[in-house]
């Protein structure tokens, strides 16, 4: 239980472009989801956090209209990046929360972004 | 300051050879603290979750423990299927549903 798919795995596009990231929680209602940005060797970096139904909780430093984050029902999120320029090459990752009380994310496998 | 501070960064153990890795963090009021297997180029895949101290949980070859400071993840006889890097996170007081990662352990076991 407690599977969490992105989609796509792997995308290229080219600068100044839009790109949609969708998450989905396969076996269970997500009350909580979060986006995750991931560069090589380092930690999770959080971006942003979402509920469904109401607008995402972005990190400091983090462009809200950049990075746009819909959490439409309790099973999907999606993260569009607008206008991608190279800089925003990297591995992002989704995770969903099972429940308000256990906390306990469960993440997808992610996705690598490559701005060309 | 880091909140969550993991130890080694890297470690290299032959297999076999049994080891723990370290998770500290420097306040109070813990609500949760979880530990996590990454695979290069993957999602991290959950593998505990620690509430209080004392407590102690395992897997296979994983056992982790949670003091008041800090929490444990030996490996017990590692094979080279366990090289990954281990994170944890933690979740404090305060109303905050967000856990704090720390930068994690690159894990690399020799055959």
């Amino acid at each position: 239980g407690a599977v969490v798919s992105q989609h796509p795995s792997w995308v290229i596009c080219k600068s100044g472009t839009s790109v949609k990231i969708e998450c989905r929680s396969l076996d269970f209602q997500a009350t909580t989801m979060f986006w995750y940005r991931q560069f090589p060797k380092q930690s999770l970096m959080l971006m942003a956090t979402s509920n469904e139904g109401s607008k995402a909780t972005y990190e400091q430093g983090v462009e809200k209209d950049k990075f746009l984050i819909n959490h439409a029902s309790l099973t999907l999120s999606t993260l569009t990046v607008t206008s991608a320029h190279p800089e925003d090459s990297s591995f992002y990752i989704c995770s969903a929360q099972t429940s308000v009380s256990s906390y306990e994310q469960y993440f997808g496998p992610g996705t690598r972004l490559t701005v060309t | 300051e880091d909140q969550v501070t993991q130890s080694p960064e890297a470690l290299r153990l032959q297999e076999g050879e049994s080891s723990s890795l370290n998770c500290s963090y420097t306040v109070s009021g813990l609500r949760g603290l979880f530990w996590y297997r990454q695979d290069p180029g993957k999602g991290p895949e959950f593998l505990f979750t620690l509430y209080s101290a004392g407590e102690e949980k395992e897997k296979e070859r994983l056992k982790a423990t949670l003091t008041k400071k800090e929490s444990f993840l030996h490996i017990t006889a590692p094979k080279p299927e366990d090289s990954a890097t281990y994170l944890c996170a933690v979740r404090l007081s305060g109303g905050s549903y967000i856990p704090t990662f720390g930068r994690g352990t690159s894990l690399i076991v020799h055959p």
